[in-house]
């Protein structure tokens, strides 16, 4: 699976957008970008995925280049539930592992009033 | 639906203990898989299975055993525990063609 490379960390005023960025530079072309989340000491959570379109459901949209190296999930809203550890995860579909996520050390948003 | 259930909550072991982290899942998903997370790091595969009677090994898969008698069930085996075992596990579960797995609430284990 291809290598993520987030920010550490970020912080967001409340109400406005948090824009978290993933490099995937060595993506391969049948790779999907994953993004979730982990709320402090809970399981992670999805949030969304795509593949070269860009994607938006009720929590979030996800922005992906054109040339697939880097994404960036938008929070349009942050509030301070939203404070979390976010992942961006890069893995080819279900193919039969579904089971295997590679996870990072994400990037820790805060979200302030 | 209940989701993802695990048990205990928390638990302490002395070294060379055994003990069974439960997890199970009322969605009917084909696949479950067990990870670890240590303090400030990102979550390791443990053992993953992709059915009933089938499993595989993840990242980090000494120490530990697993087995898959029902598709509901995916308990986890430390067979004895040492220090370097404390952590937090998740159990997470998915359905065959679907791309979102769904986390259990973890497990926190204490290896004296």
């Amino acid at each position: 699976d291809a290598k993520t490379t987030q920010p550490p960390s970020m912080d967001c005023a409340e109400g406005r957008a948090a824009n978290l960025p993933c490099n995937h530079s060595t993506i391969s072309g049948n790779e999907y970008v994953y993004w979730y989340r982990q709320i402090h000491s809970q399981g992670p959570q999805y949030i969304i995925h795509g593949l070269k379109n860009n994607e938006t459901n009720e929590m979030a949209s996800l922005i992906i280049t054109e040339d697939r190296k880097s994404s960036t999930l938008i929070l349009p809203h942050a509030t301070l539930r939203d404070t979390a550890v976010y992942y961006c995860i890069v893995r080819p579909p279900n193919t039969g592992t579904a089971s295997k996520l590679t996870f990072g050390t994400g990037t820790r948003l805060q979200v302030t009033l | 639906n209940a989701g993802v259930t695990q048990t205990p909550k928390f638990q302490v072991l002395k070294t060379g203990q055994s003990m069974t982290l439960q997890c199970a899942q009322d969605m009917n998903h084909e696949y479950m898989s067990w990870y670890r997370q240590d303090p400030g790091m990102g979550l390791r595969l443990i053992h993953y299975s992709v059915g009933a009677g089938i499993t595989d090994q993840g990242e980090v898969p000494n120490g530990y055993n697993v087995s898959r008698s029902t598709t509901e069930d995916f308990p986890l085996r430390l067979l004895s525990a040492a220090p370097s075992q404390t952590s937090v596990y998740f159990c997470a579960s998915s359905n065959y063609g679907a791309e979102t797995q769904y986390f259990g609430p973890g497990t926190r284990l204490l290896v004296l």
